[in-house]
């Protein structure tokens, strides 16, 4: 079974600053994603990738496939930012599901 | 629709009882799975439907849980007598033909077993 493990946890910042959150896997994949989750809402997908690098507005999403390790980077923070992002890769645990991170809680103070 | 839409949003319960939750994925989406957030957690795969068929179903912790899809488009995950432990936050996510496509969430429904 992949492990997923992110890091930090939780995350405390303030507005402006570059943020940077980290998620590695214990397996080989085809494919990771980062999600976005705010409180009582629902998932959003930021990113599919499984090489290289991909960059939307002020979000960059970096993965190293040898080192079985990806980034996720918000440059310019803003408290509209503050939500759970989620590490997931395929495929997981079950063969054709995503296996999950336990996400990074992150607040962007003004 | 234009998204994956679940119903219900909230479902509150008592121990023992049998409760569906109902997931409608995007229209056109062959792929659809289940997962289950608990509280701090992140989502854990249940299973996964290919058109009608499951085609992976070892995320199921116990044969309490069951899920179908007849007719390839809208699933039912069914829980029989409810334990305390089932109360999660139960997403569904459709994706165009499965593996590596992106998959797309509804908001989920909170389940409470009381």
């Amino acid at each position: 079974k992949n492990e997923v493990e992110q890091s930090p946890q939780n995350l405390t910042a303030q507005e402006g600053e570059f943020i940077t959150i980290n998620c590695s896997y214990s397996v080989g994949i085809s494919a990771l994603h980062w999600l976005q989750q705010h409180p009582g809402g629902g998932i959003v997908s930021l990113f599919m990738l499984s090489s290289g690098k991909k960059k939307h507005g002020r979000l960059i999403a970096t993965i190293n496939i040898q080192e079985k390790h990806s980034s996720l980077h918000i440059t310019a923070s803003h408290p509209r930012d503050s939500a759970v992002y989620i590490c997931a890769v395929f495929p997981g645990g079950g063969a054709d599901g995503l296996t999950f991170g336990k996400g990074t809680h992150l607040i962007i103070q003004p | 629709g234009a998204g994956v839409s679940q119903t219900p949003s909230n479902k509150v319960t008592e121990k023992g009882k049998y409760v569906e939750l109902r997931c409608d994925p995007i229209s056109g989406h062959t792929a659809l799975y289940w997962y289950r957030q608990s509280l701090g957690q992140g989502p854990e795969f249940l299973i996964y439907f290919q058109g009608t068929g499951a085609a992976d179903d070892s995320g199921l912790p116990n044969d309490r849980f069951f899920a179908v899809r007849p007719e390839g488009s809208v699933s039912t995950l069914k829980i029989q007598r409810t334990e305390r432990g089932d109360s999660a936050v139960y997403l569904c996510a459709s994706s165009l033909s499965g593996g590596n496509n992106e998959q797309f969430f509804g908001p989920g429904t909170r389940l409470t077993v009381l």
